[in-house]
């Protein structure tokens, strides 16, 4: 079965720096989105892309954080200037519809580890 | 505004026991999704069941269950004959027509043997 894939499961970096986090989504779909799990909380919306903008965004992302599907199968979540606060685990998803349907699940990868130092 | 409240933070339970986690939600739109999801400690979300506000007939999987009652904007997912694999946090969430899931907080679910 085709699977959201997110590289790398886990990433160290030091404040102030910049990170881009990168999901493969499944081939034919067209939704794409990233959601944040600070430890220990609930997972929330960060923000959702399709036709190569961005569709909706929550508060959380703010100016620091920017989203791209640089080629056909990638896409990534930069952090600009990383905080501690941003140490989460990210997770990346994609559906071939924009609506909850039940022809039209929503794919979750298996999210990566940010830790800031 | 949407918003998914799982009173039940931790619920702990020995093995063979039935245990169920609440799940009430509050939204202003007629058709909606509410969802389940368990996350083992390995930290992967993995779906477990869909509904449409629609479809207020309950569900059963295997040793899952779910009671959806719109009347009371609660649907809770309950585990029969509990198992230790099933020590997990498992989250309910609720979306609109799109895929901007509410989460609630998430219930620990520890199975002792």
């Amino acid at each position: 079965e085709p699977e959201v894939t997110q590289t790398p499961s886990h990433q160290v970096t030091q404040m102030g720096q910049e990170v881009i986090l990168r999901c493969v989504p499944i081939s034919n779909h067209l939704y794409f989105y990233w959601y944040r799990q600070i430890l220990g909380q609930k997972v929330e919306f960060l923000v959702s892309f399709y036709n190569n903008e961005i569709s909706e965004k929550s508060e959380i992302f703010d100016d620091q954080f920017s989203v791209e599907r640089p080629d056909g199968s990638n896409f990534t979540l930069k952090i600009r200037s990383t905080k501690l606060e941003d140490s989460a685990m990210y997770f990346c998803a994609s559906s071939v519809r924009r609506s909850s349907s039940y022809n039209s699940p929503l794919h979750f990868g298996n999210g990566t580890r940010l830790t800031v130092t | 505004a949407q918003k998914v409240t799982q009173a039940q933070t931790e619920i702990s339970v020995v093995e063979k026991e039935d245990v169920t986690l609440d799940c009430v939600y509050e939204t202003r739109d007629t058709t909606y999704y509410l969802f389940w999801y368990k996350q083992p400690p390995s930290g992967e979300l993995v779906f477990l069941i869909r509904r449409n506000s629609f479809d207020e007939q309950n569900e059963i999987s295997g040793r899952y269950s779910w009671n959806f009652q719109k009347s009371t904007s609660s649907f809770n997912f309950t585990i029969t004959a509990s198992q230790v694999v099933d020590s997990a946090v498992y989250f309910c969430a609720l979306s609109g027509h799109d895929y901007k899931l509410s989460f609630g907080a998430g219930t620990t679910v520890t199975v002792r043997a």
